[in-house]
């Protein structure tokens, strides 16, 4: 069983910057998560998407984070315009719906703002 | 919110001896507590999970056990090898289980702030 794909793996841009990070979750998982991990801290949740619908993306910063889930499958994640802050690693997730505390993680995007 | 509190930040061990790690959660209404391990540019892993009523999970060399009253649960591996170098996370979670046709499981995960785990040969 194929898992989380996740792309570019690495990523430089300077502030105020637009990027965009790809997911692919396991086949027939219905929720997705997109997660900020900032170095040596533990991953926080961004959004999660329940097929096509936003669950939670209180901890989003809408004024410069956006994400999608087209047709309930991939999702794409974008920062615009970057800020030196958002230098983390993107970590994309993704369950079964009824199951959806059993997550399984992407390798991660590590994006570096300069 | 949950607020998850993971020590030590780093552990050192030999080959062979045990290692413990230790969070405690905030929220007594989380439920579900899995532990992750993260390699060197990869993702976190699901290693081991255990929920409110089980008091303790093993799995061959490694453990975890539960103690609701304290809001505390620990990671326990035994005979520890070179390939258990790691960061540990643990996570603390409320699984609200919705009893409809189909049902489903909302599981936001709050996580610790991750342990790195050296083991010595």
């Amino acid at each position: 069983e194929a898992g989380v794909a996740q792309s570019p793996r690495y990523k430089i841009i300077e502030k105020r910057q637009s990027v965009a990070f790809w997911c692919n979750p396991i086949s027939g998982h219905a929720t997705l998560y997109w997660y900020q991990q900032i170095l040596g801290q533990g991953p926080k949740l961004l959004i999660q998407f329940q097929n096509n619908g936003v669950v939670d993306d209180s901890q989003l910063p809408k004024d410069r984070f956006s994400a999608e889930r087209l047709k309930g499958v991939d999702s794409t994640l974008k920062i615009q315009p970057a800020k030196l802050e958002d230098s983390a690693v993107y970590l994309c997730a993704s369950s079964l719906e009824r199951t959806s505390y059993e997550q399984y993680f992407g390798p991660g995007t590590r994006l570096t703002v300069t | 919110g949950e607020n998850v509190e993971q020590h030590p930040s780093t552990l050192s061990v030999q080959e062979g001896d045990s290692a413990v790690i230790k969070c405690t959660y905030s929220d007594s209404a989380s439920n579900y507590f899995p532990w992750y391990k993260q390699e060197l540019g990869k993702g976190p892993q699901l290693i081991i999970d255990i929920r409110s009523n089980v008091g303790e999970k093993k799995d061959q060399r490694i453990a975890v056990t539960l103690n609701k009253t304290a809001k505390h649960f620990s990671l326990h591996i035994t005979e520890t090898q070179p390939e258990d170098s790691a960061v540990y996370f643990c996570a603390a979670s409320i699984i609200s289980i919705r009893i409809w046709a189909g049902g489903t499981s909302y599981g936001k995960l709050t996580f610790g702030q991750g342990t790195i785990l050296t083991v010595h040969p």
